[in-house]
């Protein structure tokens, strides 16, 4: 069974400041994917950035960004230039493939942007 | 519609009573997703409907929970003789055909309570 881990429960950072949020999976998969939503008060998921496990590359997105090591199972978010509007929870999430929409999602990290 | 619709936004019940929550997808998206998320937790997925049918049903935690989309566009969620242990957030989500890695929409959920 794949299990996903977010060690950080809450996190704070400066508006403008980068921030990394951490993600760790378990899996005896090969082929995979990876992402990473957000969810306002709104409660409504929003996907903020995507990564297939065959792809090498990091994916970005603007200010988003991932840092995907395979081999270690790790996949951390990376924030830049942070906004108030990143206030939110984020979930890191794990899909394999051929099982679409079954997304297994780790615990969640509460962001909070300081003025 | 313009995004993922569900209703009703709160649901207050007495354990043991029956209760239906309603997703109305976005128009056209012939994929749609249930998932079910307890307070401090990430989602969990339930179902996923291709249409009309249901194509991967193995998160649906026991016999009480059933789904169905007879139109292939709104679905409901049907929770039989609910228990406290119920009370979540229940999150609909569609997308375009259900392919590889396609992009999920989520609506803004419904808070269910169960007394």
């Amino acid at each position: 069974a794949q299990t996903v881990t977010q060690s950080q429960p809450e996190m704070s950072v400066q508006e403008a400041e980068t921030v990394t949020l951490s993600c760790t999976y378990d899996t005896s998969e090969n082929n995979y994917y990876l992402f990473w939503y957000k969810q306002p008060p709104s409660r409504q998921m929003i996907l903020v950035i995507r990564q297939e496990a065959y792809k090498q590359q990091n994916a970005t997105e603007n200010r988003f960004s991932v840092n995907f090591q395979k081999a270690a199972k790790s996949f951390s978010l990376k924030i830049s230039d942070s906004q108030l509007g990143d206030t939110a929870m984020y979930f890191c999430a794990f899909m394999k493939v051929g099982s679409q929409g079954n997304l297994i999602f780790g615990k969640g990290t509460k962001l909070s942007v300081k003025p | 519609g313009a995004g993922v619709s569900q209703t009703p936004s709160n649901k207050v019940t007495e354990k043991g009573k029956y209760v239906e929550l309603r997703c109305d997808p976005i128009s056209g998206h012939t994929a749609l997703y249930w998932y079910r998320q307890s307070l401090g937790q990430g989602p969990e997925f339930l179902i996923y409907f291709q249409g009309t049918g249901a194509a991967d049903d193995s998160g649906l935690p026991n016999d009480r929970f059933f789904a169905v989309r007879p139109e292939g566009s709104v679905s409901t969620l049907k929770i039989q003789r609910t228990e406290r242990g119920d009370s979540a957030v229940y999150l609909c989500a569609s997308s375009l055909t259900g392919g590889r890695n396609e992009k999920l929409f989520f609506g803004s959920g419904t808070q269910l309570s169960v007394l």
